[in-house]
């Protein structure tokens, strides 16, 4: 089925481990999105890439780092992992280009990561 | 700036009962607006959406209306089901500096018991 894989969907981390979450969409999609989600706080923007060779800081980037490594993937990484990085992570993608137009549109299943 | 604010629930209704979710907004401009449902264990699914003032999204049974004067949309339902129990986000899209950019709410988490 068509859509936005993640993985893992689950993972534990210790504090200062590194770590990259994968996301692939096969929609051809533009746009793609990293979000966290945490209680009280909805979704807030990690980093986004508008299209295939560009990446761009949201709301909420420090401690992570993104690679668009093709049209399909977009991966973010946690070079030292720190206890207020546990929450929920999502990758969404979109039609978008390079205005983001219509937003995150396809939504991952989430990969829910803890750092103890 | 740009914001969006929604009560953070739980909502708990009987089956059968009617539903609104509110949702107002603070933008300059003229933004759209979306709601999407998050079902427990996956992301977020796009619910219904209106683009303009006095537009009227609609969806499964959900409706949700633009209403600029009162900087409002929020969402409705007329008999809710134990399967619409899930997290409603309520979303801001408006164009800045050459970008389209999202504005989420905190989420409405809406439980139905039979």
């Amino acid at each position: 089925n068509a859509g936005v894989t993640q993985t893992p969907k689950f993972q534990v981390l210790k504090t200062g481990q590194s770590m990259t979450l994968q996301c692939a969409q096969d929609m051809n999609h533009n746009s793609m999105y990293w979000y966290r989600q945490d209680p009280g706080m909805g979704l807030r923007l990690i980093y986004y890439s508008a299209s295939e060779g560009t990446t761009d800081k949201g709301e909420v980037p420090n401690g992570y780092n993104v690679s668009r490594l093709n049209k399909r993937e977009f991966s973010l990484r946690l070079e030292s992992a720190a206890p207020s990085q546990t929450s929920v992570y999502f990758c969404a993608s979109g039609v978008g280009g390079v205005t983001l137009r219509g937003g995150p549109q396809h939504f991952g299943d989430g990969t829910r990561l803890s750092i103890l | 700036g740009n914001s969006v604010t929604q009560m953070e629930g739980p909502v708990t209704l009987s089956e059968e009962a009617f539903l609104t979710i509110n949702c107002t907004y603070t933008a300059t401009g003229y933004p759209s607006l979306f709601w999407y449902v998050q079902y427990p264990g996956e992301g977020l699914q796009l619910l219904l959406k209106a683009t303009k003032a006095d537009d009227k999204g609609s969806n499964k049974g959900f409706e949700a209306t633009y209403r600029k004067e009162t900087t409002s949309f929020h969402l409705e339902k007329g008999s809710v089901q134990v399967s619409d129990s899930a997290v409603y986000f309520c979303a801001l899209f408006r164009n800045s500096g050459g970008y389209q950019k999202v504005t989420f709410g905190i989420g409405t988490k809406l439980q139905v018991i039979p």
